[in-house]
C-alpha cells in the first residue's frame, strides 16, 4: 500500500532559527496537505497543494510539492516558540477520500 | 457554527470488551473519516461513510466497524478490544463534492485498554 515518510523524526532548533521538514510518497499523488498538531491536540489543516512543482506561502511557512508529485516540503523561517508541534503531511492519490498521514516531524524550539 | 464533535472525550475498557465512539460532523459537511493515532505515530485511516455506507477502508481488521445515521453522526464500533488497540481516536468530517477543500477533525477520543 502507500507509504509516505517525513524526516527528520524530530528537530529541535533555538529560537530565530529555520526549520525544514521533507515527506516523500512511495506514490504519485494527487494532492498533499499538511497539518499541525500540538500536544495533546488534534491535527489542524494548514495548506493543500495540487499542481506539480506549486510552492505556497503562509507568513513564514513555506510549502512546496515536487515536480513528480511525490514529495513536499515545509520550510518555517525564523521559528517561533508558537512553531512547536508535530507537522504531518498526508497524501491523497485518489479524490479527498483516503487519506494517508506521514510519520510527522515533532519540532521543539528551544526559546 | 459549531464544527466536529466527537463523544465521549476519555474512555477506559478492558481487554474483550467492545466500545462505542461518536461524532457529529461540522455543519454543511455529509462525509465522515475516522483515524486511529498511535502515540508518537501519524493517524492511521480506519474508513469513510458517506450516504450512510462504508466508501473506503484501510488497513483494520473486521473488529473495527462503523455507521453513518441520516443526520450525518457517525459511530465507530471495536468489539474484543485489544492492549494494542489504545490511541486517540479522531473524526473528520468533510463534504463528498467538494474534493479541493479540507476535512475537519475533532478533539479526539482517547482510548486505553488495561
Amino acid at each position: 500500500g502507500q507509504q509516505v515518510m517525513q524526516i527528520p523524526q524530530y528537530q529541535h532548533v533555538q529560537e530565530g532559527e529555520d526549520f525544514t521538514t521533507y515527506c516523500n510518497s512511495s506514490t504519485t499523488l494527487s494532492n498533499i496537505q499538511w497539518y499541525k498538531q500540538r500536544p495533546g491536540g488534534h491535527p489542524v489543516f494548514l495548506i493543500q497543494l495540487v499542481k506539480s512543482g506549486e510552492v505556497k506561502k503562509q507568513k513564514r511557512l513555506t510549502f512546496q510539492f515536487g515536480e513528480a508529485k511525490k514529495n513536499s516540503s515545509l520550510h518555517i523561517t525564523a521559528t517561533q516558540t508558537t512553531d512547536v508541534g508535530t507537522y504531518f503531511c498526508a497524501g491523497n492519490s485518489g479524490g479527498y477520500q483516503k487519506v494517508t498521514f506521514g510519520t510527522g516531524t515533532k519540532l521543539q524550539v528551544i526559546p | 457554527d459549531a464544527g466536529v464533535t466527537q463523544s465521549p472525550t476519555h474512555l477506559i475498557k478492558t481487554r474483550g470488551q467492545q466500545v462505542t465512539l461518536r461524532c457529529s460532523p461540522k455543519s454543511g459537511h455529509d462525509t465522515v473519516s475516522w483515524y486511529q493515532q498511535a502515540l508518537g505515530q501519524g493517524p492511521q485511516f480506519i474508513f469513510q461513510y458517506y450516504e450512510e455506507e462504508e466508501r473506503q477502508r484501510g488497513n483494520f481488521p473486521d473488529r473495527f466497524s462503523g455507521h453513518q445515521f441520516p443526520n450525518y453522526s457517525s459511530e465507530l464500533n471495536v468489539n474484543a478490544l485489544l492492549l494494542g488497540d489504545s490511541a486517540l481516536y479522531l473524526c473528520a468530517s468533510s463534504r463528498f463534492r467538494d474534493s479541493n477543500q479540507p476535512q475537519h477533525f475533532g478533539d479526539g477520543t482517547r482510548l486505553s485498554i488495561l
